[in-house]
């Protein structure tokens, strides 16, 4: 999967709760995205990163934050987790055209 | 909102018969993608169009784009099993230093063999 990971895999969490999702590339690329699927939704944009501390909001942006202090690494982070966060994330990276996915984690909020 | 929307929601077909999937979107991008996502997995990029072209080929894929219509199409000759997936479009902006893709909701393409 081009070098790119995603950790957990699987989270089961409670509302409330902070949650930490990591990505991580070995491919050296500029741009990194964070995504949520979900049915009927089909991909939402959430935040990117254009460069070490360059990120931005994407299309669905409340009630996340990001960080890259990394090139290699991209954090989203969800401050106070509620059930409409129940998803599945995917990260994915580019340089800059074609994006190369990770293989997601799925998120659960009780 | 979604730029763009592919067109049908999901499609069944015989092994051996072409797929055609169709995308529109809205306003000016600089390409437009199709990926392919298996059940459970992440997209796997298929085939970028650049908004000065017209037709691209790759494999058994044939890409078009009418840039005055906002549409593209995505057809599969020769179907097999395997291409059983969902497909999106994704239409490319970039600007002020950053670039975006926006996907569409996806077509759900299953081959019976």
């Amino acid at each position: 999967d081009a070098g790119i990971t995603q950790s957990p895999r699987h989270k089961v969490t409670e509302t409330g709760t902070p949650v930490t999702l990591r990505c991580h590339q070995t491919e050296n690329h500029r741009y990194m995205y964070w995504y949520r699927q979900d049915p009927g939704h089909g991909l939402r944009l959430i935040h990117y990163s254009y460069g070490v501390k360059d990120t931005d909001k994407g299309e669905v942006s409340d009630g996340y934050s990001v960080s890259r202090s990394k090139t290699e690494d991209f954090l989203l982070t969800l401050e106070s987790a509620t059930s409409s966060q129940t998803s599945v994330y995917f990260c994915a990276i580019s340089d800059p055209n074609e994006q190369f996915f990770g293989p997601g984690t799925r998120l659960t909020v009780l | 909102s979604q730029q763009g929307e592919e067109d049908p929601q999901a499609l069944s077909i015989q092994e051996g018969e072409n797929a055609t999937m169709n995308c529109s979107y809205k306003t000016s991008i600089n390409n437009l993608q199709w990926y392919r996502q298996n059940s459970g997995r992440g997209l796997v990029h298929l085939i970028l169009i650049r908004s000065n072209e017209r037709e691209k080929h790759s494999g058994r894929l044939r890409v078009t784009l009418d840039t005055s219509k906002k549409s593209s199409s995505l057809l599969i000759t020769a179907s097999r099993a395997a291409d059983t997936a969902s497909y999106f479009c994704a239409t490319a902006y970039s600007g002020a230093g950053s670039y975006q893709l926006t996907f569409g909701k996806g077509t759900k393409l299953s081959v019976i063999p």
